[in-house]
């Protein structure tokens, strides 16, 4: 069966005081790794797809890298609008479509 | 582009009952999928439907169904509500065709039906 375990649950930070949120996968075979943010009240907003290890996507102040077995979503000098709920979730080779296996996200405060 | 729809945006019902949601995919998306989201669980998957036809579904009771219509809009119905069935529930399209492949398409959600069963 399909796992990812996100870490830490949930992360305050200051502004400008960068870190990492961790994504540990175990899947028969990855065709996808995928990096979503939520918003309180709202759907998850697609961030990154990452296929190979050794792999890396950027997007502003955020950076994705992914291992065999786990993932990392790298944030630098983040502000408080980066406050958030950062979800993982990995699509099996095995599985087709749109099923996607979901952690249960990291809860990121950014105080000014 | 109009993103994903959906509607209602909250409802509240009795255990017993049963409910309809409503999604409208993105313009040109045939593929849309519908997850469950609770604080305990987290996202889970319940189906997919691609050209009117599930092609995948995931670990609910049968009381948990969807279709699709032609345009691609999709309703998901869940009979017999029960009090653990309170979540939000969430759906997604996507352009992808393959079977298996997410790839340069992923999945774009809405902002969910909060249901509240009481």
């Amino acid at each position: 069966e399909d796992q990812v375990t996100q870490s830490p649950e949930a992360l305050r930070l200051q502004e400008g005081e960068s870190s990492s949120l961790n994504c540990s996968y175990t899947v028969s075979g990855l065709r996808g790794l995928f990096w979503y943010r939520q918003d309180p009240g709202k759907g998850p907003e697609f961030l990154f797809t990452l296929y190979s290890a050794g792999e890396e996507k950027e997007k502003e102040r955020l950076k994705a890298t992914l291992t065999k077995k786990e993932s990392f979503l790298h944030i630098t000098a983040p502000k408080p609008e980066d406050s958030a709920t950062y979800l993982c979730a990995v699509q099996a080779e095995e599985t087709s479509g749109s099923r996607l296996t979901f952690g249960e996200g990291t809860q990121l405060t950014v105080n000014p | 582009k109009a993103g994903v729809t959906q509607t209602p945006r909250y409802l509240i019902k009795t255990r017993g009952q049963q409910v309809t949601l409503s999604c409208s995919p993105i313009s040109g998306h045939r593929s849309v999928s519908w997850y469950q989201q609770t604080p305990g669980q987290g996202l889970q998957f319940l189906f997919e439907y691609f050209s009117e036809t599930q092609r995948n579904k995931g670990n609910f009771p049968g009381r948990f169904s969807g279709r699709q219509f032609s345009n691609s809009r999709s309703e998901m119905n869940v009979s017999t509500l029960e009090l653990g069935d309170s979540a939000l529930y969430l759906c997604a399209s996507s352009s992808h065709r393959d079977r298996g492949l997410l790839r340069n398409s992923p999945l774009h959600f809405g902002n969910g039906t909060r249901l509240t069963v009481t």
